[in-house]
């Protein structure tokens, strides 16, 4: 059974620092692409960043480029997110997922909550 | 990037209705597209991806359909269980974007 787990949320202040880790298992987490995608409270899903199988190519949004950076250890079956300069707009729960060999999401974890905030 | 446009916001459907649910992209994804299910409190769950392929485990009244631009889902035979968030989502260009989403309610 896969499963992916979040830890690392909580409340900080703008202009702070996070890092989410997220545990996998249940499938060969080497083999697979990964990301982070959000939501907002109340809100719809926005993607964050997707890490390649190998770690060496990375994507995000312009919203967050420059301030998140995702990582992988493949040898711990973890991916991560640091997450600097942290605004008001980036308070959401923070997804870990899996992609399909198409980038569509086949697996979820159950979400973490970032609340940034003074 | 490519904008998904959603529709409708909100419906709501009796029991064993059929209902649908379409996108629209700004530029033609190639099928690659989405379709996730959310129900209250839980994360998203995907239903449909390819456009067209349904996902293990999904039931078989959930369909997709659509090319180039214009997709849509459909539920045939609305169910209690289906009442929930539902999504669309291209991957055919970074960056990766969600439609706004769609609200089903049960009438």
């Amino acid at each position: 059974e896969v499963q992916l787990v979040e830890s690392g949320g909580g409340l900080v202040q703008p202009g702070g620092s996070l890092k989410l880790s997220c545990a996998a298992s249940g499938f060969t987490f080497s083999n697979d692409y990964m990301a982070w995608v959000r939501q907002a409270p109340k809100k719809g899903l926005e993607w964050v960043a997707t890490i390649s199988t190998s770690g060496l190519t990375t994507y995000y949004p312009d919203s967050v480029r420059g301030r998140f950076t995702i990582s992988r250890d493949n040898a711990e079956s973890s991916l991560y997110l640091q997450m600097n300069s942290l605004r008001s707009e980036d308070t959401a729960t923070y997804y870990c997922v899996k992609h399909t060999s198409r980038i569509s999401i086949d697996y979820w974890g159950q979400g973490v909550l970032v609340t940034v905030s003074s | 990037d490519i904008q998904m446009t959603q529709s409708p916001v909100s419906l709501s459907a009796s029991l064993g209705e059929t209902v649908s649910i379409e996108c629209l992209a700004s530029e033609g994804v190639s099928n690659d597209l989405a379709w996730y299910q959310q129900k209250s409190g839980k994360s998203p769950q995907l239903l449909i991806y390819a456009a067209s392929r349904l996902q293990d485990g999904v039931p078989s009244r959930f369909s997709g359909s659509g090319s180039g631009t214009r997709y849509s889902l459909k539920i045939s035979g609305m169910q209690p269980e289906d009442e929930a968030d539902y999504f669309c989502q291209q991957s055919y260009k970074y960056p990766l974007t969600f439609g706004s989403g769609t609200k089903l309610e049960i009438k």
